[in-house]
């Protein structure tokens, strides 16, 4: 299947630093990108959906100054969390999708955030 | 408000016994359903789909049923292999499939 890369898979950071989470389609060209969030024991929370080339469309409560997404190419979207707090540090993981309006998302490994 | 819920987060089953994992939902708009699999370190890669205008769907030991009438679906593996054991999260959306919404998972432990 398509497979798509994230890094860093682990990172710690100091609160009120920023952090940028790379999402790549490696063998594929994603149209659509979609960023979640994973709390301990928790589902998979939509934060936010980016198509190439236009801005993010962000789910009800989602910061959109504190999480920047940018889809500058067809195989890449960057998550930026600025200043970051304790309370930021989850589990990130990303998905990408061909088409806009079919079901099949290939999903990265993930990103661990821990905010010290 | 979680729309999809699966109420067991985990799960152990005798290889070459039948794993049944469950999920339910709550939103009537819901279109279309999936399971993913996820093993540790790894994205949830998919596993198998239905259509809410089916009731069953089958794909090698893997069947999915609906129940449209009680808003749940369940995963059927049949026989379980150890292979199998890793977390499974179903998931809804919408026909448009904009959006997708996920359970929290059910860790499935497949014993030799």
């Amino acid at each position: 299947g398509a497979v798509v890369s994230q890094h860093p898979s682990r990172v710690i950071c100091k609160s009120g630093t920023s952090v940028k989470i790379e999402c790549r389609s490696l063998d594929f060209q994603a149209t659509t990108m979609f960023w979640y969030r994973q709390f301990p024991k928790q589902s998979l929370m939509l934060m936010a959906t980016s198509n190439e080339g236009s801005k993010a469309t962000y789910e009800q409560g989602v910061e959109k100054d504190k999480f920047l997404i940018n889809h500058a190419s067809l195989t890449l979207s960057t998550l930026t969390v600025t200043s970051a707090h304790p309370e930021d540090s989850s589990f990130y993981i990303c998905s990408a999708r061909a088409g806009t309006s079919s079901y099949e998302q290939y999903f990265g490994p993930g990103t661990r955030l821990t905010v010290t | 408000d979680q729309q999809v819920k699966q109420n067991s987060p985990s799960l152990s089953v005798q290889e070459g016994r039948i794993s049944i994992l469950n999920c339910d939902y709550t939103n009537s708009m819901f279109d279309y359903f999936l399971w993913y699999k996820k093993y540790p370190a790894e994205g949830p890669t998919f596993l198998i789909s239905i259509s809410s205008i089916k009731d069953k769907n089958e794909d090698g030991r893997f069947t999915v049923f609906l129940n449209k009438s009680a808003k749940h679906l369940s995963l059927h593996i049949v026989p379980s292999q150890p292979g199998d054991s890793a977390v499974y999260f179903c998931a809804a959306s919408e026909y448009n499939f904009n959006k997708f919404y996920f359970g929290s998972g059910t860790k499935l432990n497949v014993k030799p």
